[in-house]
């Protein structure tokens, strides 16, 4: 069965602070990884895309690594703000049915604090 | 452009009762889709179309029905509503194929079958 695991379940930081959430796979075949933000409230928002020759992608402080021999992502938050609060969320798309095979993770929710 | 919009925002419901939710995107994608989003899991497919007319199930379709009359349009039906069906239902839509090619989110229906 497909599967994406995220942690921390939650995480807390202080503003200007790094931090680096972690997201484990083991959809097959595998075909893309994206890591989509999430504001309470509010539908997900995409921050990157990775293909399997891709290992790094970068989105303004966002950045996103891809190991696929190890089915691992990490998405790097630099500098955090108070804006990044918010839950975000690791999916695989498995190869075939026209992209619709996607899995999706529960999320780490992130709270950015003064 | 106002991308994918969902209607209602909110709507409580008695069980039994029955109710459309709609999505409707302005960006000319083939695909359309629908989830839901419940705490502690990942977001699930219910019903998915790949094109006006066409429609297809997802990962949890059972209660549910949809309909792509118009190719900007996708509609969710629960016919008789049950409290297992409170959720946050979320549409999605896409251009067809693999990669890079991300779902963009509507802002959400909340429900609640009481």
């Amino acid at each position: 069965k497909n599967q994406v695991e995220q942690s921390p379940q939650s995480l807390i930081i202080l503003e200007g602070k790094n931090c680096t959430l972690q997201c484990n796979y083991t959809v097959s075949p595998f075909s893309n990884l994206r890591w989509y933000k999430q504001d309470t409230g509010r539908g997900p928002v995409s921050l990157t895309i990775m293909t399997f020759s891709e290992n790094t992608k970068s989105n303004g402080r966002y950045t996103a690594t891809l190991d696929a021999d190890t089915k691992q992502s990490s998405l790097h938050i630099t500098a955090s703000q108070l804006s990044d609060s918010a839950s975000y969320i690791c999916v695989v798309s498995a190869i075939g049915g026209g992209g619709n095979k996607l899995t999706f993770g529960t999320g780490t929710q992130l709270k950015v604090e003064l | 452009n106002a991308g994918v919009t969902q209607t209602p925002k909110f709507r409580v419901l008695k069980t039994g009762q029955s109710m459309t939710l709609l999505c409707a995107q302005d960006m000319n994608h083939e695909y359309m889709y629908w989830y839901r989003q419940d705490p502690g899991m990942g977001l699930r497919l219910i019903h998915y179309s790949v094109g006006e007319g066409t429609t297809a199930k997802g990962e949890v379709p059972d209660g549910y029905n949809v309909s792509r009359l118009k190719k900007q349009n996708f509609l969710l039906g629960l016919e008789s509503a049950a409290p297992s069906q409170t959720s946050v239902y979320f549409c999605a839509s896409k251009t067809p194929g693999q990669g890079h090619y991300e779902q963009y989110f509507g802002p959400g229906t909340r429900l609640t079958v009481t």
